[in-house]
């Protein structure tokens, strides 16, 4: 069956560093490839799609890439600050839905 | 402009009774998405709505959730008989229409509670 799986654990990242979160998937050829944020007690927020033929999305201190061999996602975040403390969920196109991984909390320490 | 709104916020229920939540989508947005999210879980598909068409209803846990759409406009999302197990925070979706690459836009939820 379709899978997908984001680190389940909180992570941890000193405010200044890079944050890197990880989107893989199973039995599955998305299109497409979705980021989004989500505070607590609100719903989603979309960041960044990213299309098969691309490798790689920028977005001010966001960076996505797409590795359809290695059925991976990497979601990067530069210069990180205390403010990008969330939970970040990825979503992959099937057909019409969007199907979506349980999401990676990230912590940014000061 | 206005995005997508639900209420109520927040619904407490007793097991046995029968809830029913409302979604505003963003106007002019042709698909309409439910979904249900589990507290460190990810969001569970329930039903979407697009334009005229039959609603895909594939997602719905049981025969005791139901969801309506009116006008093309405003979604509510029934479920009789509550349960336990029915608690989650419930989100609304809307995009301007159902294909991978568009955006869906979240309403900030109604957190069901079932004693």
């Amino acid at each position: 069956s379709q899978k997908i799986e984001q680190n389940s654990e909180a992570l941890n990242i000193q405010e200044g560093k890079t944050a890197t979160l990880t989107c893989n998937y199973t039995n599955y050829s998305p299109a497409y490839l979705q980021w989004y944020r989500q505070d607590p007690g609100r719903g989603p927020v979309f960041l960044l799609l990213i299309r098969e033929n691309e490798k790689e999305k920028r977005k001010e201190r966001l960076k996505v890439t797409f590795d359809t061999t290695l059925k991976q996602s990497l979601f990067h975040i530069t210069a990180s600050q205390p403010a990008d403390s969330a939970t970040y969920l990825c979503a992959l196109d099937s057909n019409y839905q969007l199907i979506w991984g349980a999401g990676t909390k990230l912590i940014i320490k000061p | 402009g206005a995005g997508v709104s639900q209420s109520p916020s927040n619904k407490v229920t007793e097991k046995g009774k029968d809830v029913e939540l409302r979604c505003d989508p963003i106007s002019g947005h042709t698909a309409l998405y439910w979904y249900r999210q589990s507290l460190g879980q990810g969001l569970e598909f329930l039903i979407y709505f697009q334009g005229n068409s039959a609603p895909d209803k594939s997602g719905l846990p049981s025969d005791r959730f139901s969801a309506e759409r009116t006008g093309g406009s405003v979604s509510t999302l029934t479920i009789q008989r509550t349960q336990q197990e029915d608690s989650a925070v419930y989100l609304c979706a809307s995009s301007l229409n159902i294909a991978g690459t568009d955006t869906q836009y979240f309403g900030p939820g109604t957190r069901l509670t079932v004693l």
